[in-house]
Order: C-alpha cells, then structure tokens, then sequence
C-alpha cells in the first residue's frame, strides 16, 4: 500500500531552514509527481510546490518562491523541500502528496503523508 | 489567479442529505476534487474529476458540477462523516495553478 512519510519538522527562528523529507513507498515513485502542501494551524490547505516524476520541471507557489526549494531523490523514494529565509507565516503542517497519474501530472492528490509540524518563532 | 468560495459550515441530522457547495469562475473549465479532513488527521481524497468516486470511498459521497459551481452531496449523512471538506481545483494550461477553497465543517447533529 502507498505510504508516506514525512520527517523534518521542528521549531526554527524567523530567516533560518529547515529541510522536510517524505520518504515514499508502496509505489513506483520515480514514475510519479509530487506535492508538497500545507496547513497552518487552524487555517485551511495551501498547495506549496510540485516537482515532475523526473525532476525536470518544479512549480511553486507565489508566496514560498524564491525561498523554497523542491527536489526529489529517486534511487531513495524520498522528496524533499528546502525551506530557507522562513517567516512566522509559514508556520504550518506540512504534507507530501502523491500525483495520481504517473508521467502525466495533474494537480491532484490521490495519496497524502500524515505532515510533519514546522513553526516559525523568536 | 482565482478563488474557490465555500460555505464555512453545512449541518445536518444523522440519516439526512449534506450538500457542501464550492463556486469558482473556473470551474466550467478545470476539474473540481473534494477531500474529508478529520481532526488531526491528513486530508482523504472522496471526489475527483468532479463526479468520481475513488475506490474505498462509500457510495454515499457524491459529486456534481453545474456552470461555476460543484457540490460534494452525501446521502444518508453518519456521524463519522463529521469533517472538514475542501475543494480543489487547478489551471495546469501554463505554469499550474493549484487552489483550495476555504473549506467547510460538516457537523452531525
């Protein structure tokens, strides 16, 4: 069964990173894209990034660009999401999300990890 | 860019019909999905493509789309169908665009 599984969170200051990883399995990951998306706390889901099957193509959304970075690593099943220069607002539950059609993305998610809890504070 | 519009609450009683609404000018255009969110809990995939029910979802969860507005209706309402539910759309014509209305608490009364 697909399963995903993030790890990384933690409480970090305003400007610092921090590095999310999902490790994916249960599927053949290198065929599909994925997602990152996120919840702040008590606020409902902001999609944040996706990053094709192979890698060649990543798409962000306004509020993270310039600042976020995702990237896969397909001989370890693993995504990742650097997040650099943080704000308190990006303090938020983050989730790794499965694309449902392999090559093909599109921009729906059939399978989510559980989040791993990312907060932004002095 | 454009919004989804979702009321942020829908009640009903056990046994009865819940229909949660979603409007967005795009939607005649792109697909509309719909997630149940339980407390504490990751997101569940119950409509995609509008009106498809994927596979483990009861058949009590169903979807429509009417012009620039979809509705998620479930039938004979439980109590474990307490949640949040989410619609979800996306542009992906040129960089994607991928949005979620605001969401809506569905409580059983």
């Amino acid at each position: 069964q697909v399963q995903l599984v993030e790890s990384g969170g933690g409480v970090v200051q305003p400007g610092g990173s921090l590095r999310l990883s999902c490790a994916a399995s249960g599927f053949t990951f290198s065929s599909y894209g994925m997602h990152w998306v996120r919840q702040a706390p008590g606020k409902g889901l902001e999609w944040v990034a996706f990053i094709r099957y192979d890698g060649s193509n990543k798409y962000y959304a306004d509020s993270v660009k310039g600042r976020f970075t995702i990237s896969r690593d397909n001989s370890k099943n693993t995504l990742y999401l650097q997040m650099n220069s943080l704000r308190a607002e990006d303090t938020a539950v983050y989730y790794c999300a499965k694309d449902p059609y392999d090559i093909v993305a599109t921009y729906y998610f059939d399978y989510w990890g559980q989040g791993t809890l990312v907060t932004v504070s002095s | 860019s454009y919004e989804l519009t979702q009321p942020p609450s829908v009640s009903v009683s056990p046994g009865q019909t819940a229909r949660i609404t979603c409007s967005g000018d795009a939607l005649p255009k792109q697909y509309a999905y719909w997630y149940q969110q339980k407390p504490g809990q990751a997101p569940v995939l119950v409509i995609y493509k509008d009106s498809e029910r994927p596979s483990g979802i009861p058949e009590r969860f169903s979807g429509s789309s009417s012009g620039t507005t979809v509705t998620l209706t479930i039938s004979g309402v439980q109590a474990e169908d307490e949640a949040d539910y989410y619609c979800q759309s996306a542009d992906s014509s040129g960089t994607p665009y991928v949005v979620f209305g605001g969401g809506t608490k569905l409580t059983v009364l």
